[in-house]
C-alpha cells in the first residue's frame, strides 16, 4: 500500500501528557498537510510542510502544538500538555504539488482521546 | 475567503437508486479545484473525484460523477446505482488560486450523511 500512512491509529493520553502523531506521505509526494476534525465537523487546516520547511502554520494553535517534516523520516505532529479539547481526529494528507490542481490524498487518521 | 456549503445534513436512498449530494461554493479565485471525499464509519477519508474550474467536461469516476455548474457555483456529487457500502459521510472541499493560502489549503463543508436502505 503506497498511500499516506499514519500512526498510531488511536492514541489515549492523560491531561498534561504529550501526543506524537506520525505521517509518511504517499510515495513521490513532498507536500504534507495536517488537518483536524472535531466531532460532527468537516476537516480544518492546521499546517502545511515541505521537507525541512514549514510553509504555513496559520491553522495551528500558537501554544503546545508543533509540526515538523525532517529530511529523513515521517512528518510529526506534536501536542504538548494535552487538554480534553485536543480530543479529535488528526488527518495527514499529501500531494505532489502545492497548487489547486493537485489532488490531495489523506491518511486513515489518528484519533486522539484525552482522559 | 473560500466557503463550501452542504445543505443536506442527512440523505436516504434506496439501494440501486441514484442520489445527488449538493455542494455550493464561494470563491473569488478564477482558478480552483473541487473535491469530494467519502468518510465511512471506520473514519478514513477516501478521495472520490476532482473537478478543475477550467475543465470543460464534468468529472466522472466509475459510479461517481460531478455535476459542475460554474455559473451557479455548484458542484453536486451524483452516485449512481447506490450500494450498501456507500453509506458514509460525504464531504465537498475546494482549493483555489494560483498562489497564497487558498491554493494549498482545502476548505471543507460540514458534510452530508448518506444512508443506503436495502
Amino acid at each position: 500500500n503506497a498511500g499516506v500512512m499514519q500512526n498510531p491509529r488511536h492514541l489515549v493520553r492523560r491531561r498534561g501528557q504529550e501526543a506524537r502523531l506520525r505521517c509518511s506521505p504517499m510515495k513521490g509526494h513532498s507536500h504534507v498537510y495536517w488537518y483536524r476534525q472535531l466531532p460532527e465537523e468537516g476537516l480544518k487546516f492546521m499546517v502545511y510542510l515541505q521537507k525541512e520547511n514549514i510553509i504555513d502554520e496559520s491553522g495551528m494553535p500558537k501554544e503546545r502544538f508543533s509540526a515538523e517534516f525532517p529530511k529523513e523520516g515521517p512528518s510529526i505532529l506534536r501536542i504538548q500538555q494535552v487538554v480534553r479539547g485536543d480530543s479529535a481526529a488528526y488527518f495527514c494528507a499529501s500531494s505532489s504539488g502545492g497548487t489547486s490542481g493537485n489532488t490531495i490524498y489523506f491518511g486513515e487518521g489518528s484519533w486522539l482521546t484525552v482522559v | 475567503a473560500q466557503k463550501i456549503t452542504q445543505t443536506q445534513p442527512g440523505m436516504f436512498v434506496q439501494e440501486k437508486e441514484a442520489v445527488t449530494l449538493d455542494c455550493t461554493y464561494d470563491t473569488s479565485d478564477p482558478s480552483y479545484g473541487l473535491f469530494w471525499y467519502k468518510q465511512p464509519s471506520s473514519g478514513e477519508m477516501i478521495f472520490l473525484i476532482y473537478q478543475g474550474s477550467y475543465d470543460q467536461q464534468n468529472a466522472t469516476e466509475g459510479r461517481y460523477s460531478l455535476n459542475f455548474q460554474k455559473a451557479r457555483k455548484s458542484a453536486n456529487l451524483v452516485i449512481s446505482a447506490s450500494q450498501l457500502g456507500d453509506s458514509a459521510m460525504y464531504f465537498c472541499a475546494m482549493r483555489g488560486g494560483l498562489s497564497g493560502a487558498g491554493s494549498y489549503q482545502l476548505t471543507f463543508g460540514k458534510g452530508t450523511k448518506l444512508s443506503v436502505i436495502p
